[in-house]
């Protein structure tokens, strides 16, 4: 079936640190892939998507591209703020399966002034 | 505005009662779900709804029953035969045929045992 693996956290940068958060899935088809944020306490809000093969998602100073051959979609941002903490997860809709979003377990991300 | 909305935002269960969370969308949305968030463990799927009257069974829908009597509304019951309910549960929704893909939360409801 289908699975979403993302890097182990928490992660602690400083402001202004470089941020990569990995995550590679394993899907059959043609899957829309995405980066969910969710804050302290909140349900999960949309930071980006693609939906098909070398599509750039980007939100919010937040980048991920959609690599088929890596299977892979890294997220990425160049420079944290303190307001960034929160936890991100990865995820993947395969419109050949019953419509249910595949999730990673999420990586936790704490910035510190 | 349009959205999707849980309540109660907390809720307490004793033993052996069962308690109903609520879930209401006016996003027009055919399929709902609801997820179970534990620390450490992402999202499991409990059950979904891609149309009123029908609904299916997720990843750990075993102490969990669901409605779908109407379009916007998809509740959920923990039941007194789920021994580990302590959780924080996710309500979500999303448009079948929009082509838009993206699933929509609720702020969530957390549940804890008294």
């Amino acid at each position: 079936g289908d699975s979403v693996t993302q890097m182990e956290g928490p992660v602690t940068l400083s402001e202004e640190a470089f941020l990569t958060i990995n995550c590679t899935y394993t899907a059959t088809g043609y899957p829309s892939l995405f980066w969910y944020v969710q804050y302290p306490g909140e349900g999960l809000q949309l930071l980006l998507k693609a939906t098909k093969a070398d599509d750039k998602g980007s939100n919010k100073g937040f980048e991920a591209t959609y690599r088929k051959e890596t299977t892979s979609f890294h997220l990425e941002k160049g420079s944290v703020q303190v307001s960034d903490s929160a936890v991100y997860f990865c995820a993947l809709n395969n419109p050949g399966g019953y419509q249910k979003v595949t999730f990673g377990t999420g990586t936790k991300l704490q910035v510190i002034p | 505005d349009g959205g999707i909305t849980q309540s109660p935002k907390y809720l307490f269960r004793k033993e052996g009662q069962n308690v109903t969370l609520s879930c209401e969308q006016n996003l027009n949305h055919d399929a709902m779900y609801w997820y179970r968030q534990d620390p450490g463990q992402g999202l499991r799927l409990i059950y979904y709804s891609q149309i009123v009257n029908d609904f299916q069974k997720g990843d750990i829908a075993e102490g969990y029953s669901v409605s779908r009597e109407k379009k916007e509304s998809f509740p959920l019951t923990v039941t007194s035969a789920q021994k580990n309910p302590t959780a924080f549960y996710l309500c979500a929704s999303k448009g079948l045929w929009t082509g838009e893909d993206i699933q929509y939360f609720g702020a969530g409801t957390r549940l804890s045992v008294l």
